[in-house]
């Protein structure tokens, strides 16, 4: 199976500063179509997930351009420019290469300080 | 609009069984693979299982197979998990969950909770 590790898996962070989460996976996520399938979802306290980030780096319709995913093989980042209040919540990642199982991170939960 | 509504959810006694399932609209839910991923209370995401478009192939985590059951009828939109031998570990929030070469949409959940 392959395991994904967040971290930090908490982040503090200021209101208008960025805010960076790696993830890790146990091994590479590039799939013999040449993609790779890593993902990056929120979820805000109460609600259900909302894919950010597909493909490593594709943003989703309607994700502010402040989210960004970059990476490779095995090390993958989100990145927030400039934190915003709504932007509180967990976040996981997630790789659809290697199944069955399909894998998440174990989550990062971005705090407001 | 996509929209995927779980029903089903509820309290079941620890070896008791339950069917939730998933109504989706929006789309053509016959032409995309479909997951169940569950949440415990507190605790991360963790997939379940995943069915293909015409309900010909299923995959389970190791965790729930020969317990749980997958399915779909795509004559209806609807997704079914049967769950059988319930334990209080499965106690968690089930999604329904679309992919189209990642999993995109999610259901609002349900909640099964195994308990005497």
């Amino acid at each position: 199976d392959v395991v994904m590790t967040q971290s930090p898996l908490s982040l503090p962070v200021t209101l208008g500063q960025p805010a960076s989460i790696s993830c890790r996976s146990s091994q590479s996520l590039v799939y013999s179509d040449g993609n790779t399938y890593l993902s990056w979802f929120q979820q805000r306290p109460g609600q259900s997930p909302r894919r950010l980030i597909y493909k490593v780096s594709n943003r989703d319709s309607g994700v502010p351009d402040r989210f960004s995913g970059s990476g490779s093989g095995t090390d993958f980042t989100l990145k927030i420019s400039r934190v915003e209040a709504e932007d509180l919540g967990v976040y996981y990642c997630y790789q659809g290469t290697h199944w069955p199982p399909y894998t998440f991170g174990q989550g990062t939960k971005l705090e407001i300080k | 609009e996509v929209q995927l509504v779980e029903s089903g959810g509820g309290l079941v006694q620890p070896g008791g069984s339950l069917i939730v399932s998933c109504a989706a609209s929006g789309f053509t839910f016959s032409n995309y693979w479909m997951h169940w991923v569950r949440q415990a209370p507190g605790k991360g995401l963790v997939w379940v299982s995943r069915i293909d478009s015409d309900g010909s192939d299923t995959d389970y985590a190791d965790s729930v197979k020969g317990r749980f059951t997958i399915s779909r009828d795509n004559a209806k939109n609807t997704l079914y998990l049967q769950m059988n031998s319930l334990r209080a570990e499965d106690t968690a929030v089930y999604y329904c969950v679309r992919d189209y070469y990642s999993i995109d949409y999610w259901g609002q959940g349900t909640l099964v909770t195994v308990s005497s």
